[in-house]
Parts: C-alpha cells; structure tokens; sequence
C-alpha cells in the first residue's frame, strides 16, 4: 500500500517565477487537502477536494494561487509570480470515505524562493 | 476560529522516564488526531480518537480525548530515543470540510 506521494521533494526558484507541485494521494481516498507549514508552526490548511470538486478554499489563498484535482485522481497547486513569503513546505493529505479526519500527510515540498 | 494550544513546547528527557503532552482548545472536535513529525518529512499519523472520553493505547503511547472533545492528551510509557520528534495534535472540524486545526506541536528529545 503506497502512501501519498508528492513531487518535487525541494523547489528553489527566484522571485516572480511560476512553480507547480504534484500530489498523488492514496488511491481511493475521495478527499484531498493541500496545507502549508512555515518553521515553527503546525500545518495550516490551504484548499480542500472532495473527488474532483475543490469545496473550500482558505484565506491564506491569495489569487496567485491555485489548485486542481482533475478527474479526482492527482493533484496540483500552482503558485504564480512566487514571493519570498511563499517559502515553507507544503504539504498533501487524503482521507478515506468513513474517516475524513485521519488524513494521510506526504513528504511534502519544500519550496524556498530566493 | 478555532485554535488549539500545545504543552509544553519543548520537552527534553532521559530514556526510560514517562512523559505527557497536552493538547486544548476551546472549541469541540469531530475527532482528534496526533501525529509525529520528523525534520524535512511529512506528519506521520499515529492515532484518531472521535469519542469524548475515549481512550487509545498504541504500544507505550496512551492517547485520551477529553470528555466534552474539547482536548486530548499523549501519555508515553519509558520513552526511548526513537520517540524523538514533533508531536502535533490536529481537531478535525465538522460538516462537510474535516479540515485539521493543527496546534504549534511539542518538540521531544529523549536522551540516551
């Protein structure tokens, strides 16, 4: 049983580039969640998916972000025109129908802007 | 808006001493969860609890959940160097979102 899988695993990029990070959660899981988490803090929720359809999106989501779940298989967010305080890792987690609160975290993307 | 605070922030201990990590909130939980977290890697989930009052045991670690599902604690039995880590406790809200309220986590060193 593999577990959610996110690629890449590190992103450097300079100021006002465009980055794009994959998740792959596990399989059957409807649910999928993208969290951020800076040095020092616990993970912070970003946007949620329930199969294909993206249901709620934090404020934390400023409009150069965005995230998809295309045929409620994978998922990408992508962040444009990055910022410095775009730096921190970002994390994926899926959860199973019957359990949507154990959610299932990946390696995460550590993605530092310079 | 929901926070849930975590105690202590940093523990440092010698192997084989028990230890506690709390975890409250003011607000109620549809479940409560911890995890692990090693540096550079993902949360790792260790337990859910869903039931006020319910308690969990994962080998040497006891997890309990408040009886109003307000807060939770972790109790370790004679911890051992591996138990090193980020210990986060995360509420689940409820409806139809389940999105996690993590607290800031306790870091844990356990001394050989």
């Amino acid at each position: 049983d593999t577990g959610v899988s996110q690629d890449p695993r590190h992103k450097i990029t300079k100021r006002g580039q465009n980055v794009t990070f994959r998740c792959d959660p596990i399989s059957e899981h409807n649910r999928l969640y993208w969290y951020r988490q800076t040095l020092g803090q616990g993970p912070e929720f970003l946007t949620y998916f329930q199969n294909e359809a993206q249901l709620e999106k934090s404020r934390l989501l400023s409009d150069r972000f965005s995230a998809e779940r295309p045929k409620g298989s994978f998922s990408t967010l992508e962040i444009q025109r990055t910022e410095q305080g775009d730096s921190a890792m970002y994390l994926c987690a899926s959860s199973p129908r019957g359990a949507p609160g154990a959610q299932y975290f990946g390696p995460g993307t550590r993605l530092l802007v310079l | 808006t929901q926070l849930l605070e975590q105690s202590p922030q940093f523990l440092s201990i010698q192997e084989g001493e028990n230890l506690t990590v709390y975890c409250n909130s003011s607000s109620v939980f549809s479940s409560l969860q911890w995890y692990r977290q090693e540096p550079g890697e993902g949360p790792v989930l260790l337990v859910t609890v869903v039931t006020g009052g319910e308690v969990k045991k994962l080998k040497r670690l006891t997890f309990q959940f408040g009886d109003a599902r307000k807060d939770s604690s972790l109790h370790i039995t004679a911890a051992q160097p591996g138990d090193t880590g980020l210990y986060l406790c995360a509420g689940a809200g409820g409806g139809s979102n389940y999105k996690l309220t993590f607290g800031k986590g306790t870091l844990l060193t356990v001394n050989p």
